[in-house]
């Protein structure tokens, strides 16, 4: 149990062009949903907590325009890369959790993003 | 404010060499220490949740111990597919909707 999935898990784009990754829960309902982006050899960097239709909130220094993320059930959330620029190209990695105090986040493969 | 060190940042071992990575941390009242695995160009795989001082978990080589201030991450015989990076992350009891700070991880390699 306890299965997230991303989508694509690589994508290449143009500079200027939006971008949507989906994450879904397989096998739970979550209720708490967390995107993360990765450089080379870095540790995750938490971007936005969403939660179950409502608003995501954003960590500091993330532009909430920029990313925008929906979380509009219990299986399934999307972040939005708009106007992608060469410098949004990173790893980006969902998790999921029931969201209750303590649970566990079990993490999607994660999504490949380039930006030409 | 809450923080997670981990040591080593890299260990090279030969197979069958046991040793421990460390996860120190700070945190206003923990909730949970969790450990994950990480392969290259992959998501994290949850290992262990650990959620009290003297709490223990195994799976197959890796044993998780829990004190006060730090984690440690016993591999017992490695095999070179326990190769990864491994990283630990901890919830205080002031963070909101489950969210967790990262360590910046120890990436082990296994030598055959």
């Amino acid at each position: 149990g306890a299965v997230v999935s991303q989508h694509p898990s690589r994508v290449i784009c143009k500079s200027g062009t939006s971008v949507k990754i989906e994450c879904r829960s397989l096998d739970f309902q979550a209720t708490t949903m967390f995107w993360y982006r990765q450089f080379p050899k870095q540790s995750l960097m938490l971007m936005a907590t969403s939660n179950e239709g409502s608003k995501a909130t954003y960590e500091q220094g993330v532009e909430k325009d920029k990313f925008l993320i929906n979380h509009a059930s219990l299986t399934l959330s999307t972040l939005t890369v708009t106007s992608a620029h060469p410098e949004d190209s990173s790893f980006y990695i969902c998790s999921a959790s029931r969201g209750r105090p303590q649970d566990t986040q079990y993490f999607g493969p994660g999504t490949r993003l380039t930006v030409l | 404010e809450d923080q997670v060190t981990q040591s080593p940042e890299a260990l090279r071992l030969q197979e069958g060499e046991s040793s421990s990575l460390n996860c120190s941390y700070t945190v206003s009242g923990l909730r949970g220490l969790f450990w994950y695995r990480q392969d290259p160009g992959k998501g994290p795989e949850f290992l262990f949740t650990l959620y009290s001082a003297g709490e223990e978990k195994e799976k197959e080589r890796l044993k998780a111990t829990l004190t006060k201030k730090e984690s440690f991450l016993h591999i017992t015989a490695p095999k070179p597919e326990d190769s990864a990076t491994y990283l630990c992350a901890v919830q205080g009891k002031d963070s909101s909707a489950s969210k967790i700070i990262f360590g910046s991880g120890t990436r082990l390699s296994i030598r055959p």
